[in-house]
């Protein structure tokens, strides 16, 4: 089974930072990563696939890198409504996802 | 609008059994994987089972394998997911997803339901 390991758990960031979270498999998953957002009470929502692509409607301030084991999910200019619980997920094999990164108010 | 809405949660025994299912709309539903994931209260997010388009496949998490089964009825638009021998660990907001990609099970999860609660206590 592939692992994924996600740092930090929890970010305590202001409007307007650069924030940057690390999404790392336990074995090569390509390019076959996902990352969610989501907040308390709701479903999560796709933002980027593949590692890089953005997904329709998703704000340009995200953006996704990396191959192979280790990935990452940077927001340019943390918004209000960007504070929420990030998720990374591998589809290489099966479907796994990260533990989580709490982004939280400074 | 495309969307899913779950539905058959509720309060249940260990041991006993529950059915949950996801009704589709706004998209051909027969032509999309689709997939259960959990989320137990306060923890993150569990991949629990898929189904591909046409119900020719079906896999499922080892925390799960015996217990639960995957379906579709591609005429009704719904997915299903039966679960017995239900245990406290099993309590969790039940999740349906969509994949991404038509025909293609294994892709991202683009369309999420509203997640329906299931609690297992005796």
């Amino acid at each position: 089974d592939i692992q994924m390991t996600q740092s930090p758990s929890t970010l305590s960031a202001s409007v307007g930072d650069r924030v940057t979270i690390t999404c790392r498999a336990s074995q090569s998953i390509s390019s076959w990563l996902a990352w969610y957002q989501q907040k308390p009470g709701k479903a999560p929502k796709l933002l980027i696939y593949k590692a890089s692509s953005l997904e329709s409607g998703v704000p340009s301030r995200f953006s996704g890198s990396g191959s192979g084991t280790e990935f990452t999910l940077t927001i340019s200019s943390l918004q209000p409504d960007d504070f929420a619980t990030y998720y990374c997920q591998q589809y290489n094999s099966f479907w796994t996802f990260g533990q989580g990164t709490k982004v939280e108010i400074k | 609008q495309v969307q899913l809405v779950e539905s058959g949660g509720g309060v249940v025994q260990p041991g006993r059994s529950l059915r949950l299912s996801c009704a589709a709309s706004g998209f051909t539903f027969s032509s999309y994987g689709m997939h259960w994931v959990r989320q137990a209260p306060g923890k993150g997010l569990e991949w629990v089972a898929v189904i591909w388009y046409d119900g020719s496949n079906k896999y499922y998490a080892d925390s799960v394998k015996g217990r639960f089964t995957i379906s579709r009825d591609n005429s009704k638009n719904t997915l299903y997911l039966q679960m017995n021998s239900l245990r406290a660990e099993d309590t969790a907001v039940y999740y349906c997803a969509r994949a991404r990609i038509t025909m293609i099970v294994a892709n991202a999860f683009d369309i999420w339901g509203q997640g329906t609660m299931v609690t297992v206590s005796s």
